[in-house]
């Protein structure tokens, strides 16, 4: 089974700040990758799907990189409305998906 | 639009039984796998039950393996999650999930809002 990990658990930041987060998986998964935004209460939010690629509507601040076992997600300035709970997800094992375990981003 | 609206959450005992239903609506039900997602009580997104298009094949998470059972009725637009002998560990908000091709993989883009499970005596 592929495990995800995340990089930090939490982020304190501030408006404004440049903020990256980081995901691994326990093998290649190609660029199979993608991340997802949750805020409380709320079903998750896709964000990033192909490790890079923005789904549509999504503001060009957030970006992603990464291939085989390393990915990031950043936000380049951010903002108030960014303060949330991130998940990388992994589908190199469709259907089987597997999540890591979640950045909150909160203030700082 | 895309709407996925869960129901049939609600407390439990241990060792009992409920079955979710998720009813689809926005897009062309019958043409797209299905996935339930979980979430226990401010922990992380555990993935639980995928359903291919017409039903012909399902996969189930190691931990639900044996007690739960996805299904679908393409006629009624609706996706079900029958769920025996639940434990106090499956207490979750659970998630249907509608998948997509995007750029050769298969991504959730779309999620219902979530019904609660609350198993306890």
């Amino acid at each position: 089974d592929i495990q995800m990990t995340q990089s930090p658990s939490t982020l304190s930041a501030s408006v404004g700040d440049r903020v990256t987060i980081t995901c691994r998986a326990s093998q290649s998964i190609s660029s199979w990758l993608a991340w997802y935004q949750q805020k409380p209460g709320k079903a998750p939010k896709l964000l990033i799907y192909k490790a890079s690629s923005l789904e549509s509507g999504v503001p060009s601040r957030f970006s992603g990189s990464g291939s085989g076992t390393e990915f990031t997600l950043t936000i380049s300035s951010l903002q108030p409305d960014d303060f949330a709970t991130y998940y990388c997800q992994q589908y190199n094992s469709y259907p089987i998906f597997t999540f890591g375990p979640g950045t909150k981003v909160d203030i700082k | 639009q895309v709407q996925l609206v869960e129901s049939g959450g609600g407390v439990v005992q241990p060792g009992g039984s409920l079955r979710l239903s998720c009813a689809a609506s926005g897009f062309t039900f019958s043409s797209y796998g299905m996935h339930w997602v979980r979430q226990a009580p401010g922990k992380g997104l555990e993935w639980v039950a995928f359903i291919r298009y017409d039903g012909s094949n399902k996969y189930y998470a190691d931990s639900v393996k044996g007690r739960f059972t996805i299904s679908r009725d393409n006629s009624k637009n609706t996706l079900y999650l029958q769920m025996n002998s639940l434990r106090a560990e499956d207490t979750a908000v659970y998630y249907c999930a509608k998948e997509t091709l995007a750029f050769g993989g298969v991504i959730v883009d779309y999620w219902g809002q979530g019904t609660l499970v609350t198993v306890s005596s």
